[in-house]
């Protein structure tokens, strides 16, 4: 039973451009969620999706978004990159339900020049 | 509003010597409550969670955490320390009523001295 998978592993960009990291989630998960982390600090919610809609959001820019799936996959999105975007980029997965536990990935390194 | 305070930034202890990883917690609802673990290069690995059953919970790898309401804590022990058990540890609160946005601590960095 495969975990949860991103992808790519690392990529590097430069300042304005855009980018897309992808995400399967665990077998039987329906709820994608997206987390930044920046260096030395805790992950931080960009937002979340389920049956394709966008339920939650944090605290991030319009440049963030996203999409979900009709296989539950997903992909985040960041237009007009920014050096501060650089960090590691976490996706989750669960089932709908308050309170449960999510699944990690190893996550996507960006590195924004 | 939730937020997670973790007290110590960085914890030393001597191998076989117990751990412990404080957490203060802040919510406008009854909390469930994670703690998550971070070796290097790989993704976060749940260590236990807590949702309103029994206050103490026992979670993988020897580690347990215990659930103080009056204290608003949630801090993570383990008996004896072990040299894999060095990495970053974070705890975590979610109590969303719809959806499961967890907030994060800023994490505990531990390292196990030989």
């Amino acid at each position: 039973d495969a975990g949860v998978t991103q992808s790519p592993t690392h990529l590097i960009k430069t300042r304005g451009q855009q980018v897309t990291l992808r995400c399967s989630p665990k077998s039987g998960h329906d709820t994608v969620s997206w987390y930044q982390q920046a260096l030395g600090q805790g992950p931080q919610f960009i937002f979340q999706y389920y049956e394709e809609e966008e339920r939650q959001r944090g605290n991030f820019p319009d440049r963030f978004s996203g999409h979900q799936f009709p296989n539950y996959s997903s992909e985040l999105n960041v237009n007009a990159l920014l050096l501060g975007d650089s960090a590691l980029y976490l996706c989750a997965s669960s089932f709908w339900d308050p309170n449960e536990k999510l699944f990690f990935g190893s996550g996507t390194q960006l590195s924004v020049l | 509003a939730q937020s997670v305070t973790q007290l110590d930034s960085h914890v030393s202890v001597s191998e076989g010597t117990p751990v412990l990883l404080r957490c203060n917690y802040s919510s406008s609802y009854s909390p469930s409550l994670f703690w998550y673990v971070q070796h290097p290069n790989k993704g976060l690995q749940l260590l236990l969670k807590y949702t309103s059953a029994a206050t103490l919970v026992k979670g993988i790898n020897g580690f347990e955490a215990e659930f103080k309401k009056s204290e608003t804590s949630f801090h993570l022990t383990k008996p004896s320390a072990h040299m894999s058990d060095a990495a970053e540890y974070f705890c975590v609160v979610t109590t969303t009523p719809t959806g499961n946005q967890f907030y994060f601590g800023t994490g505990t960095s531990l390292t196990v001295i030989p």
